[in-house]
């Protein structure tokens, strides 16, 4: 089985900041990886899917990283609707989720 | 635009059977680009696929979850539905459903979700 890792676990953080979210695969996923963004009580929403694609009318605030074993999610200049959770999905073999990252307000 | 809406009960008896449906409205569940699928997260913590099949009844399970879970497709209803068996506590979550999309072929993801329903088991 495919374990994803994600780092770290909270940031805190203020409006403007430049953020970077990384996740780490047990082995290669090749660039079958997808991040999603979730806020309290709502379900998930796909933000970034091939490691690197924006989903339709996601900010491009949001940018996605990496192949293999390691990728990025970078929010460029944090806004107050960023903070959230957000997990890393990989689908090379199942559809595996790293276990999250808070962003939260510094 | 496509919606989707959980139902079922809220609660289970430990050893029991959970049966959660999921409505879709705004399109067809016979979409040949998509899959639909089950996802779940217990009370503070992360997201966990259960399964996903498509409509012609091809499935895809959690290995983990593999011996417990059962998806099926209802077309003339629009629906698909959940069966996860001797359920206990440990499957007391939020139970999502989704739309698992395909593209070339390979299920990438959900990109369209129902709102969640809280499923507890409990004696």
């Amino acid at each position: 089985d495919i374990q994803m890792t994600q780092s770290p676990s909270t940031v805190s953080a203020s409006v403007g900041d430049r953020v970077t979210i990384t996740c780490r695969a047990s082995q290669s996923v090749s660039n079958w990886l997808a991040w999603y963004q979730q806020k309290p009580g709502k379900a998930p929403k796909a933000l970034i899917y091939k490691a690197s694609s924006l989903e339709s009318g996601v900010p491009s605030r949001f940018s996605g990283s990496g192949s293999g074993t390691e990728f990025t999610l970078t929010i460029s200049s944090l806004q107050p609707d960023d903070f959230a959770t957000y997990y890393c999905q990989e689908y090379n073999s199942y559809w595996t989720f790293g276990q999250g990252t808070k962003v939260e307000i510094k | 635009q496509m919606q989707l809406q959980e139902s079922g009960p809220g609660q289970a008896k430990p050893s029991e059977t959970l049966s959660l449906t999921c409505l879709v409205s705004g399109g067809s569940i016979s979409s040949r680009s998509y899959y639909w699928g089950w996802i779940r997260q217990p009370p503070g913590q992360g997201l966990e696929w259960i399964g996903s099949m498509f409509s012609s009844g091809s499935t895809y399970y959690n290995p983990s979850l593999n011996s417990r879970v059962t998806i099926s497709v209802d077309t003339s209803k629009n629906q698909f539905s959940l069966k996860l068996s001797s359920v206990t506590a440990a499957d007391t979550a939020v139970y999502y459903c989704g739309r698992h999309r395909m593209i070339r072929g390979r299920l990438d993801v959900f990109d369209v979700w129902g709102q969640g329903t809280l499923v507890t088991v409990s004696s």
